[in-house]
This record gives structure tokens, sequence and C-alpha cells, in this order.
């Protein structure tokens, strides 16, 4: 089954650059997250969208930005990179049905974003 | 706030059981999930639970809900080596879009 894919896996920059992380979600997922897992630390929630929409917001610093396209896409902007940006940094997606909306987030393998 | 906690490690030997405990405090959160960790590697969704239900198994695992003390476990029976990873707990409350609060993980050792 095909599965959320981000892009790229790893990625280098040095302070003060800027990045954009991408992620594809599972096809027919209507919602995005993004997370920040910092090493040894369990995922943090950043921002997610739901129908090309935030749907909530988290511990995204004013630095970042995030949007959701049309076809469902999303992009991480993440600017003024500091080294404490270092982190993985994760995607899920999930199918929303309103007023249910339980299903899972699943999530992709993670972007290791590494700030020298 | 929100907050989970689960203990930090957990070993066992191969083929024992291993239970991982978790307790939560949002009184609203009414889905509860287990993720699994390997090195490296992504978030692996395992199972997850309504609050409206006591126990839901699914193969080797076995998840018990108990609403009322906010405590949440997963069972994995004949634990294998394969089994080692962090596992980490999650709530999120009953609304499309929010994010899921998850605890600091266990980790889980298996020995031969």
């Amino acid at each position: 089954a095909a599965g959320v894919i981000q892009s790229p896996r790893h990625l280098i920059k040095e302070k003060r650059e800027t990045a954009t992380l991408k992620c594809y979600p599972i096809p027919r997922h209507d919602t995005v997250y993004w997370y920040q897992q910092g090493p040894g630390q369990d995922p943090q929630f950043l921002i997610s969208f739901y129908e090309k929409m935030q749907s909530d917001k988290g511990s995204i610093p004013d630095r970042f930005s995030a949007q959701q396209f049309s076809d469902y896409h999303s992009e991480l902007n993440m600017s003024s990179l500091e080294l404490g940006d270092s982190a993985l940094y994760f995607c899920a997606s999930s199918l929303s049905s309103f007023p249910d909306s339980n299903q899972p987030q699943h999530f992709g393998d993670g972007t290791r974003l590494s700030i020298l | 706030g929100e907050d989970v906690e689960q203990s930090l490690f957990l070993s066992v030997r191969e083929g024992d059981s291993s239970v991982i405990n978790c307790t939560y405090t949002d009184s609203s959160s009414t889905y509860l999930y287990w993720y699994k960790q390997e090195p490296g590697a992504g978030l692996q969704l395992l199972t997850y639970i309504f609050s409206n239900m006591d126990m839901k198994q699914d193969q080797r695992l076995t998840v018990l809900l108990n609403k009322k003390d906010k405590h949440l476990s997963l069972r994995i029976a004949d634990t294998q080596t394969g089994d080692s990873a962090i596992y980490f707990c999650a709530e999120k409350e009953d609304q499309a879009g929010t994010a899921l609060i998850f605890g600091k993980g266990t980790t889980l050792s298996v020995s031969s």
C-alpha cells in the first residue's frame, strides 16, 4: 500500500540558510501534519492542514511556514536556520471524515535535517 | 494541560510477554494510539483504541484501557528480538486535524 512520501530524506544546511521539506500524503488523505523530533525526544506537533486550510497549530517557530496545495501535498518552509533546528521532521497524513475524525495518522519516514 | 507519561525502559527475554504502560491526563481524549519507532526510522502505527472500549486485540498485541484511571497498556505476547524499538503512546482529541500528543517513549530491549 502507498505510504506517506517525504523528501528529501536527508538535508544538510548551514546556519541562517533556508530549507524546504516536502510531503506527499497517502492517496485520498486530505489532512497533513508536521512534527519535529529532536534527538532522543518525542515528536512535537508543529502544524496541520485540512483541505488546504490550517487546522491546528503547535510549537512552530515564526521562522517556519507551511502550506497544503491543491493536490494535497504539503511543504514546510524553514528560514534563518539555527543549530537547534537539527532534528527529524515527520509528515503524517489522515483521512478526516466529519463528524467522526477517528482516522489514524500515518507517518512518513521523515527528513533528517542537520544544521552545521 | 495535556500530558502523556510512560516508563522509559523495559527489558525482557525473547519469548516472554512485554507490557508497556502509559498514563494520560486529557479527559477529552477519545483516541489513544501506540506507535513503534525503530532506530533511525519513522513512526509505525501499531494499533489504536477508542475511549469507549476496554480492550482491543490484534494478533500478538493487546491494548487495555482503564478510562477511570486514564491508564493505557500495550501487551506484546511472545516478544521477539525484532520487537526491540521505542514505543510511543499518543492521545488525540476527537476533532479533525488536531495533533497527536506523544509520551516520551518506552525503549523495549529484547534479549535472546
